[in-house]
């Protein structure tokens, strides 16, 4: 059965240091996703991606966060300057479709993330 | 803003059925997902509910919606002990932002 993958499963990074979480969607979608969850906290909406651009951010998605699809199939988060509280398991998800379409949303198994 | 409540807990027994229940607040949801989470892996589908329906079942899931009270439920048939896991209630609107309740932890003794 297809899945979202995700690179690595746990990363240990100093504080101020540059972390790139990579991803593979489902090969057939189109639609991309970041999700956070801080430990003990719920999972929350990051950003959405379509068309290689943007479609939707949320205000946690701020100037230190970005994110590519460099190559056609890899989907990455970069956080530039990493800060204590970006500590947190960050997931994946494609979807087929980003309207009202099938609603299929598919996470992958996450990266954690420990900021020291 | 959206918010989506789940209660933090609960505990059955093997062959029992389990309920795990979902408060939300957007009115403008278009769907309604249960994920579940085992420990160390990521969140996987189990079902979802388009928001002009009533109820699904699929399997031993039974999903319920009542769209006035803004009252999701699973509903799991015949629990058994790897039924174990969190319960994340989630809903979404049209880009699939989805607002994800805090998740119930089912633990079901044998």
């Amino acid at each position: 059965e297809p899945e979202v993958t995700q690179t690595p499963s746990h990363q240990v990074t100093q504080m101020g240091q540059e972390v790139i979480l990579r991803c593979v969607p489902i090969s057939n979608h189109l639609y991309f996703y970041w999700y956070r969850q801080i430990l003990g906290q719920k999972v929350e909406f990051l950003v959405s991606f379509y068309n290689n651009e943007i479609s939707e951010k949320s205000e946690i998605f701020d100037d230190q966060f970005s994110v590519e699809r460099p190559d056609g199939s890899n989907f990455t988060l970069k956080i530039r300057s990493t800060k204590l509280e970006d500590s947190a398991m960050y997931f994946c998800a494609s979807s087929p479709s980003g309207g009202i379409g099938t609603g299929e949303l598919f996470f992958g198994e996450g990266s954690r993330l420990t900021v020291l | 803003g959206e918010d989506v409540e789940q209660s933090l807990f609960l505990s059955v027994r093997e062959g029992d059925s389990s309920v795990i229940n979902c408060t939300y607040t957007d009115s403008s949801s278009t769907y309604l997902y249960w994920y579940k989470q085992e420990p160390g892996a990521g969140l996987q589908l189990l079902t979802y509910i388009f928001s002009n329906m009533d109820m699904k079942q699929d399997q031993r899931l039974t999903v319920l919606l009542n769209k006035k009270d803004k009252h999701l439920s699973l509903r799991i048939a015949d629990t058994q002990t790897g039924d174990s896991a969190i319960y994340f209630c989630a809903e979404g609107r049209a880009g699939n932002m989805l607002t994800f309740g805090g998740g119930t932890r089912l633990m079901v003794k044998p």
